[in-house]
């Protein structure tokens, strides 16, 4: 079926430093999105990617659509507490009907 | 922006009575609504989607007599959890997308619901 594999799992790291994340799939996506979860609360979206290749910046927060359409990673510079959170890629589900499709997510968690 | 407002934050209820969970578009006009279920730790998991004004889908293995899903206007969907078990105890999150911003849904801020 179609998945999307996160990783790391968790991520535990100083505060300022750089934060590098993947997601992975068997199957093509042609929309790679990225969103931010804080505890008790539904996802926000950071970006969001529609073409292979593409390299898309919202502040400190980098991602881009692989070449492949099978992979994509998200970037964080200069870690700061409020970055805290889970964090997941999502992509359209392949029964279309505007539905998406989460990776696991990836628990950041950040020592001050 | 899209807001998409989701009551109750928090429920705790006995178990075998309902509980109705609300999300309105505020400004604008969601004729789809997506809702999820996220147990602690995991992702989300979608449960079904509901269309203004028709019956709503549900995913494979998602009770529709248990999980009531209304969509009676452009800017309210309810999701009833019906003779709630302990089991249904979790995080329930809408989400609607808006005309014109692809894939940028805007989800609710969330449900958590406790069965005791």
């Amino acid at each position: 079926g179609q998945q999307l594999n996160q990783s790391p799992q968790s991520m535990f790291i100083q505060e300022g430093e750089d934060v590098s994340m993947n997601c992975t799939s068997s199957s093509i996506f042609n929309t790679w999105l990225w969103y931010k979860q804080d505890p008790g609360e539904g996802p926000v979206l950071l970006i969001a990617l529609y073409k292979a290749g593409e390299l898309t910046s919202n502040g400190r927060l980098t991602a881009q659509f692989g070449i492949t359409r099978k992979d994509s990673f998200l970037n964080i510079s200069a870690s700061i507490p409020s970055d805290v959170g889970i964090y997941f890629c999502a992509g359209p589900h392949f029964q279309g009907a505007q539905k998406l499709v989460f990776g696991q997510g990836t628990r950041l968690t950040i020592n001050p | 922006g899209a807001v998409v407002s989701q009551h109750p934050s928090r429920v705790i209820c006995k178990s075998g009575t309902s509980v109705k969970i609300e999300c309105r578009s505020l400004d604008f006009q969601a004729t789809t609504m997506f809702w999820y279920r996220q147990f602690p730790k995991q992702s989300l998991m979608l449960m079904a989607t509901s269309n203004e004004g028709s019956k709503a889908t549900y995913e494979q293995g998602v009770e529709k007599d248990k999980f009531l899903i209304n969509h009676a206007s452009l800017t309210l969907s309810t999701l009833t959890v019906t003779s709630a078990h302990p089991e249904d105890s979790s995080f329930y999150i809408c989400s609607a997308p808006r005309a014109g911003s692809g894939y940028g849904y805007t989800f609710g801020s969330g449900t958590r619901l406790t069965v005791v």
